[in-house]
């Protein structure tokens, strides 16, 4: 099966910065997306990334926080502005290509002091 | 997507069968059941999935009741490795939703010596 990479694994960030994660998949997908998982949280869908196009956010995420690109069928990132203590999360890339299940990345550990 | 309701944990002696059960009352026609797991600090992994008829793989049996407002996840000998918090999810495998998962809180299964 496909396989996600996603950089940095972990991080600790300073508070008012930006991170940038991306995500390499292993082969072209259809669909790609992004997760938010908060400390002793389930996953939370932030948006799907669009390729060559705007990402399509959810409910209670906005692009200026979160602003994604996809310039390909294999590549994503996914930035988080302007950092608060309550950005620290595990984010998690995933893929989905035609016929297959979704699959996961390893996540992105940050920690934002 | 179908709202799921899972017990928060169960306990399970190394050999022997988990069986993980899952309510999906408002489940609609067009949404297959998916389960995924997620073992500690890493991204969920992919499990397996129906739609009405039970299906088997390498790693579990997937049971759905004829209703399928309900259905019972299986792991036919589970071991230590299988410690993790288990996802029920339903979700329309097309259209706009398609590889989008929406996750609860899942079941904390713990595999005991």
């Amino acid at each position: 099966s496909a396989v996600i990479s996603q950089k940095p694994s972990r991080d600790i960030c300073q508070r008012g910065t930006s991170l940038t994660i991306q995500c390499q998949v292993d082969s072209q997908v259809t669909m790609m997306f992004w997760y938010r998982q908060q400390p002793g949280q389930s996953l939370t869908l932030i948006a799907t990334a669009n390729q060559g196009s705007e990402a399509t956010y959810e409910s209670g995420f906005v692009i200026d926080k979160f602003p994604i690109s996809r310039p390909n069928l294999t590549f994503s990132t996914l930035t988080v502005s302007n950092m608060s203590p309550e950005d620290s999360s595990i984010y998690l890339c995933s893929a989905q290509g035609l016929g297959t299940e979704a699959f996961f990345g390893q996540g992105t550990r940050l920690t934002v002091v | 997507d179908a709202k799921t309701t899972q017990p928060p944990s169960m306990d399970c002696a190394e050999g022997r069968a988990a069986n993980l059960p899952c309510n999906h009352s408002t489940i609609s026609g067009n949404e297959y059941v998916y389960w995924y797991r997620q073992i500690h600090s890493q991204g969920p992994q992919y499990i397996i999935h129906g739609l009405k008829n039970n299906e088997t793989n390498e790693m579990a049996s997937l049971i759905i009741t004829e209703d399928r407002k309900s259905s019972t996840l299986i792991l036919p000998h589970a071991t230590l490795r299988d410690t993790a918090v288990y996802y029920c999810i339903g979700s329309n495998a097309g259209g706009t939703s398609y590889g989008k998962l929406t996750f609860g809180q899942g079941t904390i299964l713990t595999v005991h010596p």
